[in-house]
């Protein structure tokens, strides 16, 4: 079966800081992955999605970045942290042909 | 553009109350809908869904259909618990492949 791992779980940084998140898929090959981001008004925002390895799309001009290095591995940076950058992440995963999207258990990020 | 428009919360209600959360949704063609969940702390587990007109979609005594007519597919329970206590929110996953959520809504359960 598949499954889905974020690391770190909570984090917490000082504004200015960098920032790499790390989300792995496992079970599945060729997925699309994505990335979320909850505010504390609980609304989730796409902030990127990606169809392959190097295949990256920016949903909203912003200081973070992503990269796909690897089939099933999505990574989100950030080379200097914004306070408003604090949030939970959320990365997703879809299968093609499939039209469900599921959810890894998520980073709280805190920018100090 | 795609929307989705849920209830706005919290909504609080007493165990074994009965549960309805309004989804109403604006999009080209036929969207594939889902209802996820949100525990405390956690990320978004998928509760139900439905992909064609008149699907009903159920898991763990809740219920949504699918109602083209009038753009919904608001969710449902008979009987409340208080470990139903959670977010919830309303996505679609329109033509173009992309979810697009409600802004979600808290239920809270007391005993």
């Amino acid at each position: 079966s598949q499954t889905i791992h974020q690391w770190p779980a909570t984090l917490v940084q000082p504004v200015g800081s960098p920032l790499s998140l790390e989300c792995t898929v496992e079970g599945t090959s060729n997925p699309n992955l994505y990335w979320y981001r909850q505010a504390a008004g609980r609304g989730l925002q796409l902030l990127f999605y990606s169809i392959g390895i190097d295949q990256i799309s920016s949903e909203v001009p912003q200081n973070l970045s992503a990269s796909r290095p690897q089939d099933r591995q999505f990574i989100l940076s950030s080379k200097k942290l914004l306070l408003s950058d604090s949030g939970f992440y959320l990365c997703a995963w879809l299968t093609s042909g499939v039209d469900t999207q599921y959810f890894g258990p998520g980073t709280r990020l805190t920018v100090l | 553009g795609d929307s989705v428009t849920q209830m706005e919360g919290p909504v609080t209600l007493s165990e074994e109350a009965f549960l309805t959360i309004n989804c109403t949704y604006t999009a080209t063609g036929y969207p594939s809908l889902f209802w996820y969940v949100q525990y405390p702390g956690e990320g978004l587990q998928l509760l139900l869904k439905a992909t064609k007109a008149d699907d009903k979609g159920s898991n763990k005594g809740f219920e949504a259909t699918y109602r083209k007519e009038t753009t919904s597919f608001h969710l449902e329970k008979g009987s409340v618990q208080v470990s139903d206590s959670a977010v919830y929110f309303c996505a679609l996953r329109n033509q173009g492949g992309k979810l697009i959520f409600g802004q979600g809504t808290e239920l809270s359960v007391k005993p």
